[in-house]
């Protein structure tokens, strides 16, 4: 079974950017379509971007668009999360979850990643 | 983007109460609807997808059930460990949308 093991918290400036790594087992990556959800403090679940199979592309969401690069190392399998111009908005915890499908569901999810940022 | 939109946003019920969640989509989305449920600091955990498939592992007292723009989480009966937030999602379109969450608490 995938399991999904993510780097650990970071303390960034406004301004800067963070790189966040999600290091899959079980599964070889090129197996996998990968995500990216964002949990503000308090808040709900927002998609921030992700790997279509139906189009082999990944796609962002538009309010990240600009901001936001998704990789992925196959030699490793690891996928990446790098977000730029942070803002103390961004303050979150960042999730990377395994889609199933062009329609599907996602399961696992990473254990969360924390990114604050603070001046 | 197709807006999901659970009710109520919290609830408090008892040990062993049945409790049913509702999640209305902004537009059709068939049956390309799945449930989350969160305990504060832990990940989502996938518990129905295809708005009626049980998750492996989950229990049977979880039922999800709905198509088109209405679907349903129901609880048969609440256990302590089933305290927590839950969460439905639409994968029918990109982007994927989540509700904003329906916080169940203790009475």
């Amino acid at each position: 079974q995938v399991q999904l093991v993510q780097s650990g918290a970071e303390v960034k400036k406004p301004g800067a950017s963070v790189k966040v790594s999600c290091k899959v087992s079980g599964y070889t990556l090129n197996e996998l379509s990968m995500h990216w959800v964002r949990q503000a403090p308090g808040k709900g679940l927002e998609w921030m971007g992700g790997f279509d199979p139906e189009n082999g592309e990944t796609i962002y969401a538009q309010r990240f668009q600009g901001r936001v690069t998704m990789t992925e190392d196959t030699s490793t399998d690891t996928a990446y999360m790098e977000l730029s111009s942070l803002r103390s908005e961004d303050t979150a915890v960042f999730y990377c979850a395994t889609g199933w499908g062009p329609n599907g569901w996602f399961d696992p999810w990473g254990q969360g990643t924390l990114v604050t940022v603070s001046s | 983007d197709i807006q999901m939109t659970q009710s109520p946003s919290s609830l408090s019920a008892s040990v062993g109460d049945r409790v049913t969640i509702t999640c209305r989509a902004s537009q059709s989305i068939s049956s390309y609807l799945n449930w989350y449920q969160q305990k504060p600091g832990k990940a989502p955990k996938l518990l129905i997808y295809a708005a009626s498939s049980l998750q492996s592992e989950v229990p049977s007292r979880f039922s999800g059930s709905g198509s088109g723009t209405d679907f349903t989480l129901t609880i048969s009966s609440l256990q302590p460990e089933d305290f927590a937030t839950y969460y439905c999602q639409q994968t029918h379109s990109t982007p994927p949308t989540f509700g904003q969450g329906t916080r169940l608490e203790i009475k």
